[in-house]
């Protein structure tokens, strides 16, 4: 069973700072790598996900991945309340499956 | 926007009993699937479907047994609830396979097995 383990369990930041989480992976054969985000009592929803080494930008969010190292970051810049939540990092490892980890909650306080 | 809608939101069951969770989408997708979130193991697959009369086993299917009639529909079938299958259940949807497709998530349903 592939693993994906997510640190810090929690984060808690003032408005308007970076937002930092760190997954990491037990298998380089990885596909994608999807980051998800859950607000309590809602389902998970798709914020950016990465395929390729390097770095992603989407509008606040930037996902970097280094599969020598097993490892993918997700950084929220200008972090706002509404960002409170948890994320989830999801792995792909064959065809039709996504490995969660048990996901950091980020706790944003004006 | 897509839309997966589940039904009940919330159910309480008892052993031994059956018990029977719905799911149905407005996306226009072919792959649709079933999770089960639980504290200290996070969301992981039961079965997913990507065609309609028919099912395939995920990670854990012990248990359940799951039921796609049509492209729109797919249900979660536990024909034995037992304690250990108290949790949050979440049904997706997406275009293609989960790799490369962003999964579309329902509100979920909470069942408790007393």
């Amino acid at each position: 069973q592939e693993k994906v383990q997510q640190s810090p369990e929690s984060l808690i930041v003032p408005e308007g700072a970076m937002s930092s989480l760190n997954c990491t992976f037990s298998n380089s054969a990885s596909q994608s790598i999807w980051w998800y985000q859950q607000h309590p009592g809602k389902g998970p929803e798709a914020l950016i996900s990465i395929f390729s080494n390097g770095n992603k930008k989407e509008g606040r969010l930037t996902v970097y991945l280094n599969r020598a190292s097993l490892h993918v970051s997700l950084h929220i810049r200008d972090s706002q309340p509404s960002d409170s939540a948890v994320y989830l990092c999801a792995v792909s490892y064959y065809a039709q499956g996504l490995t969660f980890g048990l996901g950091t909650r980020v706790s944003v306080f004006p | 926007e897509a839309a997966v809608t589940q039904s009940p939101r919330s159910k309480v069951a008892v052993t031994g009993g059956k018990v029977t969770l719905s799911c149905h989408q407005t996306n226009n997708h072919d792959y649709m699937y079933w999770y089960r979130q639980d504290t200290g193991h996070g969301l992981r697959l039961i079965h997913y479907s990507y065609v309609a009369d028919s099912t395939e086993k995920g990670d854990i299917p012990d248990g359940y047994k799951a039921s796609r009639p049509s492209q729109e529909n797919f249900s979660l079938i536990l024909e034995l609830a037992s304690l250990s299958q108290t949790a949050v259940y979440f049904c997706a949807s997406s275009d293609q396979g989960a790799p490369n497709e962003r999964l579309f998530f329902g509100h979920g349903t909470k069942l408790s097995v007393l």
